[in-house]
């Protein structure tokens, strides 16, 4: 059973960072792309970044572009999100996503964390 | 980036009724729409790929078509179980953009 299990949400000031870490289990991890997607309280959903299977490949949403940088630890099943330079616009639920597809990098998702929330303010 | 507008953002349905949940993009995107399904306080659940594809353990009471820039996601007998929030997602360039939304309640 694939299981995202995020972790790493909190409370952080304006300007201040933050680390998000995805726990995979489930499926052969490093054969699979990675994104992570937020969801402002009471809105939609926003891409943020992607990650390739075997982490050579990295894009981001201009909206986090220079701020945020995504990677991965395929030894230990890991997706992170190192988070800098926090704005109160980036308060959200920050999701991991699983492509569905083996290889594929920016497509569409099959299975999610549950979420971690950040929250900047002061 | 790709603007995709789902309407209508709200709608109100009684179980068993059909609905129709509508998705357009700013410029053609070939069929690479996603559909999700989100209840409250959960994550997204992946319902149709492709426009047209149902994601495997999806009830087949769920159904999309579309083509170019319009698509549609469609529900032919609501179950009590499907009153939740709907997300179209394309994916034909980057970044994947999504809908706003449509909250369907129960009337």
């Amino acid at each position: 059973e694939v299981q995202l299990l995020e972790s790493g949400g909190g409370l952080v000031q304006p300007g201040g960072s933050l680390r998000l870490s995805c726990a995979a289990s489930g499926f052969t991890f490093n054969t699979y792309a990675m994104s992570w997607v937020r969801q402002a309280p009471g809105k939609g959903l926003e891409w943020v970044s992607a990650i390739s299977g075997g982490g050579g490949n990295t894009y981001y949403a201009d909206s986090v572009k220079g701020r945020f940088t995504i990677s991965r630890d395929n030894s230990k099943n890991t997706l992170y999100l190192q988070m800098n330079s926090l704005r109160a616009e980036d308060t959200a639920v920050y999701y991991c996503a699983k492509v569905k597809l083996e290889y594929q990098l920016l497509i569409y998702f099959d299975y999610w964390g549950q979420g971690t929330l950040v929250t900047v303010s002061s | 980036d790709i603007q995709m507008t789902q309407s209508p953002s709200s709608l109100s349905a009684s179980v068993g009724d059909r609905v129709t949940i509508t998705c357009r993009a700013s410029q053609g995107i070939s069929n690479s729409l996603a559909w999700y399904q989100q209840k409250p306080g959960k994550a997204p659940k992946l319902l149709l790929y492709a426009a047209s594809i149902l994601d495997s353990g999806v009830p087949s009471g769920f159904s999309g078509s579309g083509s170019g820039t319009d698509y549609t996601l469609t529900i032919s007998s609501l179950q009590p179980e499907d009153f939740a929030t709907y997300f179209c997602q394309q994916y034909d360039s980057t970044p994947g953009t999504f809908g706003q939304g449509t909250r369907l309640e129960i009337k």
